[in-house]
C-alpha cells in the first residue's frame, strides 16, 4: 500500500514570495490533516479536511495561509507572503476512520526555509 | 495552549536500560492516546496507543501506562537499543483532532 505522498521535500525561498505543497493521501482515507512543525516542537494542526470540506481550520493563519482539497482526495497548502517564522516542515497525514480516531499517516514532509 | 504537556525533552539511556517518558493532559473528552516515533527527515510514525478504557497496553518492548484519574499516560521502552534513538511524540485526539506534545529527544548509548 503506497503511503502519503508529499512534494516537493525541500523549498527555499524569500520571504514575501509565495509556495506551494502538494499531498496525495492513501487512497480510500477519507480525512486529511496538514501539520506545521516547527524545529524541536511538536505537529501543530494547521487544516483538517473531511473528504472535501473542512472540519478544522482554527489554527490556520488565514491572511497567508490558504488549503484546498480537490475532489476529496489530493490537497494543497499554499502560503503567500511567506515570513520568516514560516520556515519549518510541513506535514501531510490521512487517516481513515471520521468517528472514532484512528491511526494517522504521515508523509515525510515538505520542509521550508524562508530567507 | 498546550493541550498536551510532554517531559523530559531529552533523554540519554544506556543500552539495556528502560526509557520513560511522560504526557500529562487536560480534557476529560479525549478518547485515544498514541504515541508517535519520528527519526530525522522523516514523519512521525504509529508506535502504540491506548483508549481510556484500559490501564496498560504492551506491545514487545513498548508499554503505555495510563493514569485516567491523574490525566497522565506514559510510554516505557525497555531493553533501549540504539535503533530506538528518535524523537517521541505523546499525543490526545478527541473527535479524530489530534493534539500533540512537544517531543522527546532520546539518545540510546551503546
Amino acid at each position: 500500500e503506497a503511503g502519503v505522498a508529499q512534494s516537493p521535500r525541500y523549498k527555499i525561498i524569500e520571504k514575501r514570495q509565495s509556495v506551494a505543497f502538494w499531498c496525495n493521501p492513501i487512497s480510500g482515507h477519507a480525512t486529511l490533516y496538514w501539520y506545521q512543525q516547527i524545529l524541536g516542537q511538536g505537529p501543530k494542526l494547521l487544516i483538517q479536511f473531511q473528504n472535501n470540506g473542512v472540519v478544522d481550520d482554527s489554527q490556520l493563519p488565514k491572511d497567508r495561509f490558504s488549503a484546498e482539497r480537490l475532489k476529496g482526495v489530493d490537497s494543497t497548502l499554499k502560503i503567500q507572503p511567506a515570513k520568516l517564522e514560516d520556515s519549518a516542515v510541513y506535514l501531510c497525514a490521512s487517516s481513515l476512520r471520521r468517528i472514532f480516531a484512528g491511526e494517522l499517516f504521515f508523509g515525510e514532509g515538505s520542509r521550508l526555509t524562508v530567507l | 495552549q498546550q493541550q498536551v504537556k510532554q517531559s523530559p525533552q531529552s533523554l540519554i539511556v544506556q543500552k539495556g536500560g528502560i526509557s520513560i517518558i511522560n504526557c500529562a493532559y487536560e480534557n476529560t473528552a479525549f478518547d485515544y492516546f498514541p504515541w508517535y516515533q519520528q527519526f530525522p527527515g522523516k514523519g512521525p510514525a504509529l508506535l502504540i496507543a491506548i483508549r481510556p478504557d484500559v490501564s496498560e497496553k504492551k506491545e514487545g518492548r513498548f508499554t503505555i501506562s495510563f493514569n485516567k484519574s491523574a490525566k497522565q499516560f506514559s510510554l516505557h521502552i525497555m531493553d533501549s537499543q540504539p535503533g530506538d534513538s528518535a524523537t517521541y511524540f505523546c499525543a490526545a485526539s478527541e473527535s479524530n483532532q489530534f493534539y500533540f506534545g512537544t517531543g522527546t529527544s532520546l539518545t540510546v548509548i551503546p
